[in-house]
């Protein structure tokens, strides 16, 4: 069974670029959500996607956007990148859609975006 | 106020010592309760996860919910240099937003040889 992976591992980019992040869902999960970690703060929720659709959404602005794939694979896309958006981005996996007690988030080491 | 409180540390105890870790809490809808551990550079852990009230156990660690104090506790028995990592609590409503974790500041703990 393979765990959350995530590409790349570190990038650097300058403000007003795009940036796109991906994630593989841990093997059987078809829950992707994302999360933004700023230095010294705890994971804040971004959105999260169930068989292809956002069906969550945190405080964060529209140029943070996401897909889903089929295989369940998840890209965070960021547009008009600031400064502030430097952080470690969090993919999560998980089964179903969050309605039973038993279901749990499971995180991948997350891509760590400087933005300069 | 911040829905989840938790004293950022850092903490630093010798090893063996029993460490105490807690998070307060004000939104009542929360339900699901959990304990992550995060080294270094890496995603968060998931160490302990509960929805009741009370203590539940797992080898060295416990954690313990107090529903009506709206308060959190982690409890790790003889302590490893291993254990040496920032501790986040988390929680979340039940239903379909069970995803939705909200997260505390994290706890960074030393534990000395």
């Amino acid at each position: 069974e393979t765990g959350v992976t995530q590409s790349p591992t570190h990038l650097i980019k300058t403000r007003g670029q795009q940036v796109t992040l991906r994630c593989s869902s841990q093997s059987g999960h078809n829950t992707v959500s994302w999360y933004q970690q700023a230095l010294g703060q705890g994971p804040q929720f971004i959105f999260q996607y169930y068989r292809e659709e956002e069906n969550g959404r945190g405080n964060f602005p529209p140029r943070f956007s996401g897909l889903q794939f089929p295989n369940y694979s998840s890209e965070l896309n960021v547009n008009a990148l600031e400064l502030d958006d430097s952080a470690l981005y969090l993919c999560a996996s998980s089964f179903g859609q969050g309605r039973g007690r038993d279901e749990k988030l499971f995180f991948g080491s997350g891509t760590q975006l400087s933005v300069l | 106020q911040k829905e989840v409180e938790q004293d950022p540390g850092p903490l630093s105890v010798p090893e063996g010592a029993i460490v105490s870790l807690n998070c307060t809490y004000s939104n009542s809808a929360f339900q699901y309760f959990m304990w992550y551990r995060q080294y270094s550079r890496k995603g968060p852990e998931l160490l302990m996860y509960t929805y009741s009230s009370g203590n539940k156990e797992d080898g060295r660690f416990t954690a313990q919910v107090d529903k009506s104090s709206k308060y959190i506790s982690l409890f790790i028995r003889d302590s490893q240099p291993s254990d040496s990592a920032t501790y986040l609590c988390a929680m979340s409503v039940s239903g379909a937003g069970s995803y939705q974790l909200t997260f505390g500041k994290g706890t960074k703990l030393s534990v000395i040889p």
